[in-house]
C-alpha cells in the first residue's frame, strides 16, 4: 500500500534561518509527490510536485523539495524562512492510475521573529 | 475569477440526521474531488466525481454519497450521521486528471 509519513508533528525555526520539513514515502513503482500548505481556517494550497525529472523541484513562494529514491524522501526546503511561512504543512502520494491522494498527518511550521 | 467555493463554512448536527455540503468548482474545472480531515489528521479521500459520475472511491461507507450537477457543482451527502463524522470537509477541483487540485477553505461539520 501507498503511503507517507511526516516524521515531525512541528518544527521551529529562527526568521531567515532555512527550513526543513520532513517526508517519507512508500510507494511501487514511480512516485507522484506532492507538497500542500494549510493556512489557518482556509482551504490546502499547492505548493510543488514531483513527477519526473530532475531530483530538486521548485515551488511556490520560494520552497523547493528535494526528491531522494534511495532514501525513499521528499523534504520540503526553504533557504531563509519567514515569519508568514508559519501554517500546517502536508506531504501527499498520488496513487498510480487515479487522481487519489494520500495525505501525511501534517508537519506545523513556527517561524519565530 | 473566482476559487473553489463551499458551503456551508460551518454546520451543527445531531446524531441520526443527515447532512449536504455543496461545493462549486474553480472556473474552467470539471472534476471534483472530497476530502474528510479529522482534527489532527491529512485529509482522506472520500471520493472524486466526473461528468456526473463517480469515478473513484476511497475506504468510507454508503452513508456517504455524492452527485454532481452538469455545471461541475458536487454536493456530499451523509445519512445517519455519526459523532465520528466530526471533520472539517474538503472539496478540491481540477480539469480532467490534473495533477494540482485546488482546494475550498473547507465546511466544518460538528456532530452533536
Amino acid at each position: 500500500a501507498q503511503s507517507v509519513a511526516q516524521p515531525e508533528d512541528q518544527v521551529n525555526v529562527a526568521e531567515g534561518n532555512p527550513l526543513t520539513v520532513k517526508c517519507t514515502y512508500s510507494v511501487s513503482g514511480n512516485p507522484y509527490l506532492f507538497w500542500y500548505v494549510q493556512y489557518p481556517n482556509r482551504g490546502l494550497q499547492f505548493l510543488l510536485k514531483y513527477i519526473t525529472g530532475d531530483n530538486l523541484v521548485k515551488g511556490s513562494y520560494g520552497f523547493e523539495a528535494e526528491f531522494n529514491k534511495s532514501q525513499t524522501s521528499f523534504h520540503l526546503k526553504k533557504p531563509s524562512a519567514l515569519v508568514s511561512d508559519s501554517a500546517l504543512y502536508f506531504c501527499a502520494v498520488r496513487v498510480h492510475n487515479t487522481d487519489k491522494l494520500i495525505f501525511g498527518t501534517g508537519t506545523r511550521l513556527q517561524v519565530f521573529p | 475569477d473566482a476559487g473553489v467555493t463551499q458551503s456551508p463554512t460551518h454546520l451543527i448536527k445531531t446524531r441520526g440526521q443527515q447532512v449536504t455540503l455543496r461545493c462549486s468548482p474553480k472556473s474552467g474545472h470539471d472534476t471534483v474531488s472530497w476530502y474528510q480531515q479529522a482534527l489532527g489528521q491529512g485529509p482522506q479521500f472520500i471520493f472524486q466525481y466526473y461528468e456526473e459520475e463517480e469515478r473513484q472511491r476511497g475506504n468510507f461507507p454508503d452513508r456517504f454519497s455524492g452527485h454532481q450537477f452538469p455545471n461541475y457543482s458536487s454536493e456530499l451527502n451523509v445519512n445517519a450521521l455519526l459523532l465520528g463524522d466530526s471533520a472539517l470537509y474538503l472539496c478540491a477541483s481540477s480539469f480532467g486528471q490534473g495533477e494540482k487540485l485546488f482546494f475550498g477553505s473547507g465546511t466544518q461539520l460538528s456532530v452533536l
